[in-house]
């Protein structure tokens, strides 16, 4: 399973657009790319999944290069309910698996 | 429609004791997972079924047992706790249509478990 590689915190202020990159040199030709939040005291909850080039959906973007090597999770316009942890999660084509690194957790500021 | 249902929410042990973990699921799911998470850290895969009658181990099963009788339950059994097993506990559910890789996991809210 590929390991990704994230930082582990970002500041931010209300309004701002947030990206996130992660890297994840050794994906698979079949696997996903899937970002997940998580609130303290929560479950993590699902955000995006891509597998090459732009997906986009009510709350974020995903960005992936051909290479698919490394993604970038935007966030527009971010509010203070959007301080969180991040996930960045390559998925296994075989096994539906998720391995969690330590995530980007995401301060926003007023 | 409740999602995953984990309960309880809260237990605390002593150690030496056993316990088992539920989790349920209406969403007719045939993945389930067990993942724990300790402080400040990002979540470890204990044990998954990609449905009933068939469980694997993850990254850390040492410690815990489960069974997956039916579709909907996946119940993680400790049987002898440690205070190494003090954790947040959380089960996960994922659909199987098309490709396996593009079904997100739908995640209960935890157990936080306290083995003293």
């Amino acid at each position: 399973l590929a390991k990704t590689t994230q930082p582990i915190s970002m500041d931010s202020y209300e309004g701002q657009e947030v990206n996130i990159t992660c890297s994840h040199n050794n994906i698979a030709t079949n696997d996903y790319i899937t970002w997940y939040q998580q609130f303290p005291s929560q479950g993590p909850r699902f955000i995006i999944q891509g597998y090459k080039t732009k997906v986009t959906n009510e709350v974020a973007s995903l960005f992936i290069p051909a290479d698919r090597k490394s993604s970038t999770l935007s966030l527009p316009r971010v509010s203070l309910s959007d301080t969180a942890v991040y996930y960045c999660l390559v998925v296994s084509s075989n096994t539906g698996k998720l391995i969690f690194g330590q995530g980007t957790t995401l301060q926003v500021k007023p | 429609n409740a999602g995953v249902t984990q309960t309880p929410k809260f237990r605390i042990l002593k150690i030496g004791q056993s316990m088992t973990l539920q989790c349920t699921q209406d969403m007719n799911h045939n993945y389930m997972y067990w993942y724990r998470q300790d402080p400040g850290m990002g979540l470890k895969l204990i044990y998954y079924s990609v449905g009933a009658g068939i469980t694997d181990k993850g990254e850390v099963p040492n410690g815990y047992n489960v069974s997956r009788s039916t579709t909907e339950d996946f119940p993680l059994r400790l049987e002898l706790a440690a205070p190494s097993q003090t954790s947040v506990y959380f089960c996960a559910s994922r659909g199987d249509r098309g490709t396996i890789s593009n079904q997100p996991q739908h995640f209960g809210d935890g157990t936080r478990l306290s083995i003293l």
